[in-house]
């Protein structure tokens, strides 16, 4: 099976843009996940998709949102770029059941200037 | 507020020995506990889950669980500079992996010296 995909893979705006990440789960996992990685406070949980449901939701502004569409692919969008924002964007993809684990894409480095 | 605690490192451990990594959890409503290792520049990989008491290996690598302490270890046996990466813990209030998603420690961060 092919792995998570997440396009693009590097991506650098200015304070003030909006950016929309994509992210393709492993083919049949029907739960996506977002994550935010940066040096300073590791990984933190944005939210959880599950057929094109928010499942949950992590603690971050309304700038930050998502969707999922029928065939599982998933977009993160953030509006009002802050220079805060720089950071790994990590996506996860699994079936969605009660012993299912979370596999990881290799990530968008967004960097904003 | 589920907060979950490790070691930032360096932790050196020399070529063929054994590697403790520890990690502890905050809310004892935890179900599932996952261990992820992430190279350099890299997104993390899988590298183990437990959600009992006790102990699962796999390979060279063994889990402990202790839910009364609200401790969760890795060891890595037969240690090998391969292994040289950070190391990071994560638990979930579900016994899966979703729904609440997952919250990571900082890592701790191991070296293999040759």
């Amino acid at each position: 099976k092919a792995g998570v995909t997440q396009t693009p893979r590097y991506l650098i705006k200015t304070r003030g843009q909006q950016v929309t990440l994509s992210c393709s789960p492993i083919s049949g996992h029907r739960s996506v996940s977002w994550y935010q990685q940066t040096p300073g406070q590791g990984l933190q949980f944005l939210f959880e998709y599950f057929s094109e449901t928010q499942r949950n939701k992590g603690n971050f502004p309304g700038r930050f949102s998502g969707r999922q569409f029928s065939n599982s692919r998933s977009e993160m969008n953030v509006s009002t770029l802050e220079l805060g924002d720089s950071a790994l964007y990590l996506c996860a993809s699994e079936g969605g059941g009660p012993t299912d684990t979370q596999y990881f894409g290799p990530g968008t480095r967004l960097t904003v200037l | 507020q589920k907060e979950v605690e490790q070691n930032s490192g360096p932790l050196s451990v020399p070529e063929g020995a054994i590697a403790s990594l520890n990690c502890t959890y905050s809310d004892r409503g935890s179900q599932s506990f996952f261990w992820y290792r992430q190279y350099s520049g890299k997104s993390p990989e899988l590298i183990m889950f437990i959600y009992s008491n006790g102990d699962k290996e796999d390979g060279r690598f063994t889990a402990q669980l202790n839910k009364a302490s609200q401790y969760v270890s890795l060891l890595i046996r037969d240690s090998q500079p391969s292994d040289s990466a950070t190391y990071l813990c994560a638990v979930n209030k579900d016994s899966g992996g979703g729904a609440d998603g997952l919250t990571f420690g900082k890592g701790t961060h191991l070296i293999i010296q040759p």
